[in-house]
Formats: structure tokens, C-alpha cells, sequence
């Protein structure tokens, strides 16, 4: 069964800074989804990641996938306030048909 | 394009009561899944259709849950007797299948208390 493991759980940074979330899985997996979440909603799709070698950006946000190492990395660039949220990564798991088995959640802070 | 529709959003039961939650894929997705959030934790899944076959239902507590997709389009989860420990929120997703990418859309979910 997939495991997946998320470090930090808990993220406190200064805005301007830079920081990254790590995701490691424990069985093969060659595809990955990032996916944040608010306070009290539902889960956006941040990045989708499907080859190993994978690297997507968007504004201050990048995930890369490397799927020999089972890990996936979500780096904040010069982090703001808007970034504070919960970030969940999700390996797909094949079993006759691909479900995403999600991490616990990075939840970040970032402070003025 | 419209999303995930979820109902109800919010839900407040007694113990032993049952409930049901509804669910609105987006239009043309064959996968549907129902994920079980409890307070700060992640997803987990409860059960996976594709068309309205069940995929993956080994993490769904099947004495007192049950889910249906009928036609291949909406779904119904429903818990019955409902526990305490039931508490959290019934997130609904959906996928469409392409180039490998299963990438998931969720609905608003529906928060459910049982007191």
C-alpha cells in the first residue's frame, strides 16, 4: 500500500523568503499532483507532474518530481501572505484504475 | 465549466441517525471518488467508481456505509447509523482520464457533525 509523507507539517516563514515542502512516497509511482488548500474549503489542483524529471512552475511556486528518489518538492520563492495555506501532495496509485493516495498537508504561515 | 456540485454543505445529525450526501460530477468524467477529511488530516478515500463500477471501495467502512452511481453520472454516499467519529467533511472529486493525467477536481465538500 502507498505511503506518503510530508515534512514539515507545520511551516512558519517570513514573507521574502524562500522554503521547501518535501513529499517522499514509499511504493513506484510516476505521477504526482499538488493540490492546496484554505481554511474551510475544498482543494484546488496545483500542479500536475506526470514523468519523472518533471518541473512546473507558477508565480512564486515550483514542483518537481523525481521518481526514482519517490520525492517530490514544492519550493515558495520569496514567499507572501497569500501563499499561507495547507499543501497536500498525492501520488497516483494504479489498481485498475489510478486514485491519488494524499499526504497529510505542509500547513504554511506566512508572516508580514 | 461547471465544477463538482455537492450537497448539502453543511450537515448536523445524532448518533445512530442515518444521512445522505449528493454528489454532481463535471460533465464527461468517467472516474468519481468520495474522500473522507477529518480535521487536520488528509483525504482519504473511501471509494472510486469508474462509470458506475466500483473501482476501489477497501477503505469504506461497509456496516454503515453504502454508495451507488447510478448511470455512470451522480452519486449518493450514505452512512447509516451514522458515529461520532463520522465527523468530517465528504469531499466529492472527479477525473477524466487523458495522457495519463488522472489529475482530480473537487467539490466544495459537505461538513458533516454528528453529536
Amino acid at each position: 500500500e502507498l505511503k506518503v509523507e510530508q515534512n514539515p507539517l507545520f511551516l512558519s516563514m517570513q514573507e521574502e523568503k524562500n522554503y521547501t515542502i518535501y513529499c517522499n512516497y514509499s511504493t513506484t509511482s510516476d505521477r504526482l499532483y499538488w493540490y492546496r488548500q484554505d481554511p474551510g474549503k475544498s482543494l484546488e489542483s496545483l500542479f500536475v507532474l506526470l514523468s519523472n524529471g518533471a518541473v512546473k512552475q507558477e508565480g512564486r511556486l515550483m514542483a518537481s518530481l523525481d521518481t526514482k528518489a519517490r520525492l517530490s518538492t514544492l519550493h515558495i520563492t520569496a514567499a507572501v501572505h497569500d501563499l499561507s495555506a495547507t499543501y497536500f501532495c498525492a501520488p497516483g496509485q494504479w489498481g485498475g484504475s489510478e486514485k491519488l493516495v494524499f499526504g497529510k498537508g505542509t500547513k504554511l504561515t506566512v508572516n508580514p | 465549466e461547471a465544477g463538482v456540485a455537492q450537497s448539502p454543505r453543511y450537515k448536523i445529525i445524532e448518533k445512530r441517525q442515518s444521512v445522505a450526501f449528493w454528489c454532481n460530477p463535471i460533465s464527461g468524467h468517467a472516474t468519481l471518488y468520495w474522500y473522507q477529511q477529518i480535521l487536520g488530516q488528509g483525504p482519504k478515500l473511501l471509494i472510486q467508481f469508474q462509470n458506475n463500477g466500483v473501482v476501489d471501495d477497501s477503505q469504506l467502512p461497509k456496516d454503515r456505509f453504502s454508495a451507488e452511481r447510478l448511470k455512470g453520472v451522480d452519486s449518493t454516499l450514505k452512512i447509516q447509523p451514522a458515529k461520532l467519529e463520522d465527523s468530517a467533511v465528504y469531499l466529492c472529486a472527479s477525473s477524466l482520464e487523458w495522457a495519463g493525467n488522472t489529475e482530480a477536481f473537487f467539490g466544495q465538500g459537505t461538513r458533516l457533525t454528528v453529536v
